[in-house]
């Protein structure tokens, strides 16, 4: 069984610009989340999609932002870039039908903004 | 300019020895603790689970305690391996009362000496 996919592996930017990054879930798997891991700051939440529809997202601004396509593949957009969004994106995925069930993660993307 | 950057806490263990890394959760309100490894370019994988209405749990070679009255996970490897080598993350999952949201550590490097 493929594990969580996520692409690309490296991206860098320029400040200003847009990144766009993207996530395949484990198939089966209805709900993905997406995570911010700064260096020294751990994991901090970004957003949640289930079927489609936000469900819920983290402390962070409007410029951040997502979607959640047909086939549960997700894309995490990030506009008007800052020197401080460079970290890594982490995608992961879980059943949404169960109340709590361990996330699986993706190996992230690294972005790099300059 | 130099920038410096946080430094984890680490543990350093001989091979073959028994490792204990600690974790202090925040929220009285959580019922549900994870413990996720995150190996050198790659994304966190789940190790284990709890619930708070329990006080333990083992895996292969791994376990978990809980602590409610005092707010402390900890999670024991025995006869720790190179491969086991990593940085832990424990997590809760706060007054969401779900997974949706977990809140995690900043993490422990663990460093396993042959």
């Amino acid at each position: 069984e493929a594990g969580v996919t996520q692409s690309p592996t490296h991206l860098i930017k320029t400040r200003g610009q847009q990144a766009t990054l993207r996530c395949s879930p484990i198939s089966g798997h209805t709900s993905v989340y997406w995570y911010q891991q700064a260096l020294g700051l751990g994991l901090q939440f970004l957003l949640w999609y289930d079927e489609g529809e936000e469900r819920n997202r983290g402390n962070f601004p409007p410029r951040f932002s997502g979607r959640q396509f047909p086939n549960y593949s997700s894309e995490l957009n990030v506009n008007a870039l800052e020197l401080e969004d460079s970290a890594l994106y982490l995608c992961a995925s879980s059943s949404s039908g169960s109340y709590n069930s361990p996330l699986h993660f993706g190996n992230g993307t690294r972005l790099t903004v300059t | 300019g130099e920038s410096v950057g946080l430094h984890l806490p680490t543990l350093s263990v001989q091979e073959g020895d028994n490792s204990i890394i600690n974790c202090a959760y925040s929220n009285s309100a959580s019922d549900y603790f994870i413990w996720y490894k995150q190996e050198s370019g790659k994304g966190p994988q789940f190790i284990i689970d709890i619930r708070s209405n329990m006080d333990k749990r083992q895996g292969q070679r791994v376990t978990v305690l809980l602590n409610k009255t005092v707010k402390h996970l900890s999670l024991q490897i025995a006869a720790t391996q190179p491969g086991d080598s990593a940085v832990y993350f424990c997590a809760e999952n706060g007054d969401a009362g779900n997974n949706r949201k977990l809140i995690w550590g900043l993490g422990t490097s663990l460093a396993v000496n042959p």
